[in-house]
């Protein structure tokens, strides 16, 4: 099982452009979770999608980011335009009977 | 708000000794409460977890402790290790029908040799 595969795992950016990061879940997992881990935090919910439905986006800031979970497998996470203070790690994780289980992360970085 | 609280935020130990990471959280109805650890540059990973229908697991040298009343939860690591050198998170479902963690901040835990 290859797990939960998140790409890129490096981002640089300047300020004001796009980015996008993309995760694939483990096979079955219905559930999937999009965090924001902070250096020196815990991640923090950014969206959960049920299948392809966005059950809970109340965390995300919605006039710069968005997700979408076409077909209810692969998701994308887009950050347009980026902001100094959007330098984290993003996590995807998805879950199913057997837990949680967390992608390497992208580390994103704003210059 | 719903949160949970995580106790020290960073603790060093002789190797061999014992460590305790201690968290509240603030929903009565949270139900299951894992516990990861994250190396750094790496991606969280459960070590042990714990549902609100039972007080205590234990697994080797690990062992997760539960206070429903009190609304707290504890990590217990024994006989440590170097390689137990690491940030773990403790973490609770909260909220009704949210299916999301929430996290807690973290303890660096340091093992001397």
């Amino acid at each position: 099982e290859a797990g939960v595969v998140q790409s890129p795992r490096y981002k640089i950016i300047e300020k004001k452009q796009p980015v996008a990061f993309w995760c694939n879940p483990i096979s079955g997992h219905n559930t999937l979770y999009w965090y924001r881990q902070n250096l020196g935090q815990g991640p923090e919910l950014l969206i959960r999608y049920e299948n392809e439905e966005a059950v809970d986006d109340s965390q995300l800031p919605k006039d710069r980011f968005s997700a979408e979970r076409l077909k209810g497998v692969d998701s994308t996470l887009k950050i347009q335009p980026a902001e100094l203070g959007d330098s984290a790690v993003y996590l995807c994780a998805s879950s199913g009977a057997g837990g949680y289980t967390f992608g390497s992360g992208t580390r994103l970085t704003v210059v | 708000g719903e949160n949970v609280e995580q106790h020290p935020s960073t603790l060093s130990v002789q190797e061999g000794d014992s460590a305790v990471i201690k968290c509240t959280y603030s929903d009565s109805a949270s139900n299951y409460f894992p516990w990861y650890k994250q190396e750094l540059g790496k991606r969280p990973q459960l070590i042990i977890d714990i549902r609100s229908n039972v007080g205590e697991k234990k697994d080797q040298r690990i062992a997760v402790t539960l206070n429903k009343t009190a609304k707290h939860f504890s990590l217990h690591i024994t006989e440590t290790q170097p390689e137990d050198s690491a940030v773990y998170f403790c973490a609770a479902h909260l909220g009704a029908g949210r299916r999301a963690l929430t996290f807690g901040s973290g303890t660096r835990l340091q093992v001397q040799p």
